[in-house]
């Protein structure tokens, strides 16, 4: 079974702060993504990476930027984490190829800023 | 661009009782389709998904949906819901004019009383 693993299930940061969040799957996938999830909104994309060093702006990209170095890990940066960007964030990956692959997704991180 | 509506926020049935989710999707094409599921604390996980051939799909945990072009609908059933079917439900859609990019609904939550 794939597996996406997130680094932190809950992270509670200061309004200013740089925050990492990361996320690693275990399948070879070229396709990453991170979603955000608000209640009513449902989930809403961040930034998505076709492959390694790759990565395309989403439907919400302000505020946010990401790296994928290896083809393993996609991490998401908070440059400077605000109140509003408290929310659920879930990382997800698939195999490359024909838009039929599902996305595998790991728990999600529980993001607080304060 | 593609879009997908779920009209029902919560929806709460009795347990054994027969469900169904509405999914509507905007495309022109033929698109992707996927159902997932959420339990809480988790991530999200396929029930299905359709991409051509039968228009009766069946997943896992007994669940099904049935992908009717005339209406743009995608509605996912189970014959007797269980207890532990309570969740989040997400229908998705997936198409080439989106970079095959998954786009999410708004989510409906699923409530069952005893």
């Amino acid at each position: 079974d794939v597996k996406v693993t997130q680094s932190s299930r809950y992270l509670v940061k200061r309004t200013g702060e740089k925050v990492f969040l990361e996320c690693v799957q275990d399948m070879d996938h070229e396709n990453m993504f991170w979603y955000r999830q608000d209640p009513g909104l449902g989930l809403r994309l961040i930034y998505f990476s076709y492959d390694v060093k790759m990565k395309e702006k989403g439907d919400i990209p302000e505020g946010y930027s990401v790296s994928r170095e290896k083809k393993e890990r996609f991490s998401l940066i908070l440059e400077s984490a605000s109140t509003n960007q408290t929310s659920m964030y879930l990382c997800a990956s698939r195999s490359a190829g024909v838009g039929n692959s599902p996305l595998h997704f790991g728990n999600g991180t529980r993001l607080t800023v304060t | 661009a593609q879009s997908v509506t779920q009209p029902d926020i919560h929806i709460t049935v009795s347990e054994g009782a027969s469900l169904e989710l509405r999914c509507n999707y905007s495309y022109g094409a033929t698109p992707y389709l996927f159902w997932y599921v959420q339990s809480p604390g988790q991530g999200l996980q396929l029930l299905l998904k359709y991409f051509s051939g039968d228009t009766l799909v069946q997943g896992i945990k007994g669940f099904e949906a049935e992908f009717k072009r005339s209406q743009s609908s995608f509605n996912l059933r189970k014959p007797s819901v269980h207890w532990s079917d309570a969740a989040e439900y997400f229908c998705a859609v997936g198409a080439e004019g989106g970079s095959y990019i998954p786009t999410f609904g708004r989510g409906t939550s699923l409530i069952v009383h005893p």
